[in-house]
């Protein structure tokens, strides 16, 4: 299965700061990753698909980048209700693996 | 809009099984794969397996091969996920999600159920 890496394990950021998160595929992928927001207690919301296009709906402070092996997530000026964990996900290869997911929380 | 909604919460024991089922409504059910998705207590996302709504053809997770069994009833727009031989390894939340785009091409997981917790225990 190809592993997907996420760093940093946790992050605490000011609200309005920019926050970037990584994730690694241990193969290319090309651009077929996703990126997931999930809160306590719901289910996981997509927020970008095909590694930098934005799900309707989600604010355009989120966006992504990348492809090939190396990806990343970024909120450009952090609010309270990002509050969440962070996961991506590769949809190239079966099976489908997630990131261990980052916890974005505030200072 | 669309909605996947799931059946309850479970309660098992060691060594039996559970079917969990997933409906869906607001688009055309055979025009896109649904996954289910399992996510342990304090634990990450954990992918379990996929079905083509259109043809009923399945892949699993190699862990789960032999245990998960996925099902479709185009009928009532229902997608059951049965797991056999249950551990407290199994205790999770289970979620269904729908792919995004059209049969054929994989894609993103776009819409998920509200999941339903399996607890495993004697």
């Amino acid at each position: 299965d190809i592993q997907m890496t996420q760093s940093p394990s946790t992050l605490s950021a000011s609200v309005g700061d920019r926050v970037t998160i990584t994730c690694r595929a241990s193969q290319n992928i090309g651009t077929s990753l996703a990126w997931y927001q999930q809160k306590p207690g719901k289910a996981p919301r997509l927020l970008i698909y095909k590694a930098s296009s934005l799900e309707s709906g989600v604010p355009s402070r989120f966006s992504g980048s990348g492809s090939g092996t190396e990806f990343t997530l970024t909120i450009s000026s952090l609010q309270p209700d990002d509050i969440a964990t962070y996961y991506c996900q590769q949809y190239d290869t079966y099976s489908w693996t997630f990131g261990q997911g980052i916890k974005v929380g505030i200072k | 809009q669309v909605q996947l909604v799931q059946s309850g919460a479970e309660v098992e024991k060691p060594g039996a099984s559970v079917k969990l089922s997933c409906t869906a409504s607001g688009y055309t059910f055979t025009s896109s794969y649904i996954d289910w998705v399992r996510q342990a207590p304090g634990r990450g996302l954990e992918w379990v397996g996929i079905i083509n709504t259109r043809n009923g053809n399945t892949f699993y997770a190699q862990k789960l091969q032999g245990r998960v069994t996925m099902t479709r009833d185009t009928s009532t727009s229902t997608v059951f996920m049965e797991l056999s031989s249950l551990t407290s390894e199994d205790t999770a939340v289970y979620y269904c999600a729908r792919e995004r785009g059209r049969i054929s091409v994989n894609d993103a997981l776009d819409s998920w159920g509200q999941g339903a917790m399996v607890t495993v225990s004697s």
